[in-house]
């Protein structure tokens, strides 16, 4: 059963400072890992999406890295601004099946 | 807009009481799923359809229905709830079977059951 786990669970930094954001699964034959955003009471919103084969994916400040055989995805924001202020959570894929790790709170302080 | 729909947004019922919850997407999308999320738990699937007719068991599919009658539409039916399926609840849908296009969420549905 894929396993996916997200550190650390919660980040507060000030504004303007780079985020790193991490996540591990425990399947490595996954079809792809998405980062999304959530906001209280809100829905998930698509940040990223990186096949399998690739490398890296990127879009405006945010980067995401994955590493298969490792199992691990990094998830970077540039220069954070208070409205980065959300969960992020990371899923990825096996047969059709998704599992998503627990997130991470980010808090940026203006 | 492109977009998922589900209703109701918040939801307050007894136990036993058979529900469900609707959820429609505009973008004639192949792949449609069913999440809950708990608090320390996280997201957890509870069904997906790879189209229409076609649907299986995700991770916690236990007390829970679905159908897939039509391509745009994928109710979620609780036919008899019990507490311990209080919960917030997610739709979402994808262009074929996810595996190369991004998931588009709903805005979730809340429900107490009491």
């Amino acid at each position: 059963k894929q396993e996916v786990t997200q550190i650390p669970a919660a980040l507060s930094v000030p504004e303007g400072e780079n985020l790193v954001l991490n996540c591990s699964f425990t399947d490595s034959a996954i079809y792809n890992l998405q980062w999304f955003r959530q906001d209280p009471g809100k829905g998930l919103t698509s940040l990223l999406l990186i096949q399998s084969s690739q490398r890296e994916q990127t879009s405006g400040r945010l980067n995401a890295s994955l590493d298969k055989s490792s199992g691990r995805s990094t998830l970077y924001i540039a220069a954070s601004q208070p409205g980065d202020s959300a969960t992020y959570l990371c899923a990825v894929i096996n047969d059709y099946k998704l599992s998503f790790g627990a997130g991470t709170t980010v808090t940026v302080r203006a | 807009e492109a977009q998922v729909t589900q209703n109701p947004r918040y939801l307050i019922t007894v136990t036993g009481k058979k529900l469900t919850v609707t959820c429609s997407q505009n973008m004639n999308h192949e792949y449609m799923s069913w999440y809950r999320q708990d608090p320390g738990l996280g997201l957890r699937q509870i069904y997906y359809s790879m189209n229409v007719e076609v649907t299986d068991k995700g991770d916690v599919p236990e007390g829970y229905k679905v159908s897939r009658k039509e391509k745009r539409n994928f109710p979620l039916i609780l036919e008899s709830p019990s507490p311990n399926q209080t919960s917030l609840y997610f739709c979402a849908s994808s262009l074929d079977d996810s595996s190369y296009s991004p998931l588009h969420f709903g805005n979730g549905t809340r429900l107490t059951v009491t």
